[in-house]
């Protein structure tokens, strides 16, 4: 399979202030990368889609404006968790789609624990 | 209808037999279907993916897709207690907006008892 990182892997921070998180394809170029958010015994919840050189594609229900997704070059997305409170700490998860044929397989990261006192 | 549905679980199975992991979706569009194993507190894993009909095998998973009846599973062989997880089923579906969406069930809970 192909490889995914995230940084930082765990995050605490006070209320108010901001939190990036990073997600690199290591070994293969990532025009799509998703973001996720999972808190505990839940189900993925798809926050935004990323696409290299423009916008993200929020969720319903995701504020763009709180979460702000960068995807600059083929191998890098950003997730800026602006303002963090604690009802946003959670499990983020971004993953990368990498197209195989006709498939589009798509690779976790490890995931970033954010937690905001 | 949920566009993807798995039963939750928990799915106890005894060391050493199969365990069988189903998944049905509802959009008939959808192109290719996806395995995941995600243990607590980490991040899903790819497993396999299969996009025909049949039967697929990689070492002790075997994915099947019937797509006439809308179902894919996964069977696990030779079950560890390693294999305790929850097992992710996504679907892929190829949108008239041209983009690429992608569908996870909520997961099923596999025990695997010593």
């Amino acid at each position: 399979g192909a490889v995914v990182s995230q940084h930082p892997s765990w995050v605490i921070c006070k209320s108010g202030t901001s939190v990036k998180i990073e997600c690199r394809s290591l070994d293969f170029q990532a025009t799509t990368m998703f973001w996720y958010r999972q808190f505990p015994k839940q189900s993925l919840m798809l926050m935004a889609t990323s696409n290299e050189g423009s916008k993200a594609t929020y969720e319903q229900g995701v504020e763009k404006d709180k979460f702000l997704i960068n995807h600059a070059s083929l191998t890098l997305s950003t997730l800026t968790v602006t303002s963090a409170h604690p009802e946003d700490s959670s499990f983020y998860i971004c993953s990368a789609r990498r197209t195989s044929g006709r498939v589009n397989e798509q690779f976790f990261g490890p995931g970033t624990r954010l937690t905001v006192l | 209808q949920k566009e993807v549905e798995q039963n939750s679980g928990p799915l106890s199975v005894p060391e050493g037999a199969i365990a069988s992991l189903n998944c049905t979706y509802s959009d008939r569009g959808s192109q290719s279907f996806f395995w995941y194993r995600q243990y607590s507190g980490k991040s899903p894993e790819l497993i396999m993916f299969i996009y025909s009909n049949g039967d697929k095998e990689d070492g002790r998973f075997t994915a099947q897709l019937n797509k006439a009846s809308q179902y894919v599973s996964l069977l696990i062989r030779d079950s560890q207690p390693s294999d305790s997880a929850t097992y992710l089923c996504a679907v892929n579906l190829f949108k008239a907006s041209g983009t690429y969406k992608y569908i996870f069930g909520t997961g099923t809970r596999l025990k695997v008892l010593a």
